[in-house]
């Protein structure tokens, strides 16, 4: 069974559009995330949820708004997109909220991988 | 300067070779994490670490709080562990900062 799946696997878009990047995790875990991978493989978290609340909203524009309608999804909506949004997009997730102690493992989604033309 | 550097940048060994990968952090931290991401993208949490020695099969992490220092050791290193190894500090509530990675690839 899958424990982060992400949807879609590839996505191509046209600059302007509106598009969603949809993640459930089966783990019963109380904390999600959402990051981007650039061309240079380099990862920045953008969001994270807690239990359906905001609780990480790192310097992303607004034309990024996550959705969380319950603890097992975070889905991430995406306005007027742009050439530099094109990247792999990670959805992850954790038991808890706190990543101190050496307790809380992440476990990364399969990525979306995201071009705008 | 990143808060996070890691070295080398990339790393080629001959199969049954030790590997070592350093990372160095410049904030206070909670945790460290190691990441593996594969050549396919998929991206899995090897070790979270805040003190002291992990050991998993054959790769063991280490991290030096005091030296703000974490080293990823690889023994008997085998073609699948082909991958880029990605350190990542957890420092205060969530703010989770990558390094840029390392990638390893390993020749039969």
């Amino acid at each position: 069974d899958t424990a982060v799946s992400q949807t879609p696997k590839y996505l191509v878009t046209q600059m302007g559009n509106d598009k969603s990047i949809k993640c459930e995790q089966n783990l019963g875990h109380d904390t999600m995330y959402w990051y981007k991978q650039d061309s240079k493989k380099f990862l920045k978290i953008m969001f994270s949820y807690n239990n359906k609340e905001l609780i990480i909203n790192e310097t992303v524009p607004n034309r990024f708004s996550p959705k969380s309608p319950d603890k097992a999804h975070l889905n991430l909506h995406i306005n007027s997109l742009e050439l530099g949004d094109s990247a792999v997009y990670f959805c992850a997730s954790s038991q808890g909220a706190r990543l101190a102690g050496g307790q809380e493992t992440q476990y990364f989604g399969p990525g979306t991988r995201l071009l705008v033309l | 300067k990143n808060e996070v550097e890691q070295s080398p940048q990339n790393l080629t060994a001959q199969e049954g070779e030790f590997i070592t990968i350093n990372c160095s952090y410049s904030v206070g931290i909670s945790a460290l994490h190691w990441l593996q991401q594969h050549p396919g993208g998929g991206i899995v949490s090897l070790f979270m670490l805040s003190s002291g020695k992990k050991k998993h099969g054959r790769l063991i992490a280490t991290i030096n709080i005091q030296e703000k220092h974490s080293s990823l050791h690889i023994t008997a290193s085998h073609p699948r562990d082909s991958a880029v190894y990605i350190c990542a500090v957890a420092g205060g509530y969530q703010k989770v900062t990558f390094g840029t990675g390392t990638k390893l690839q390993v020749i039969p």
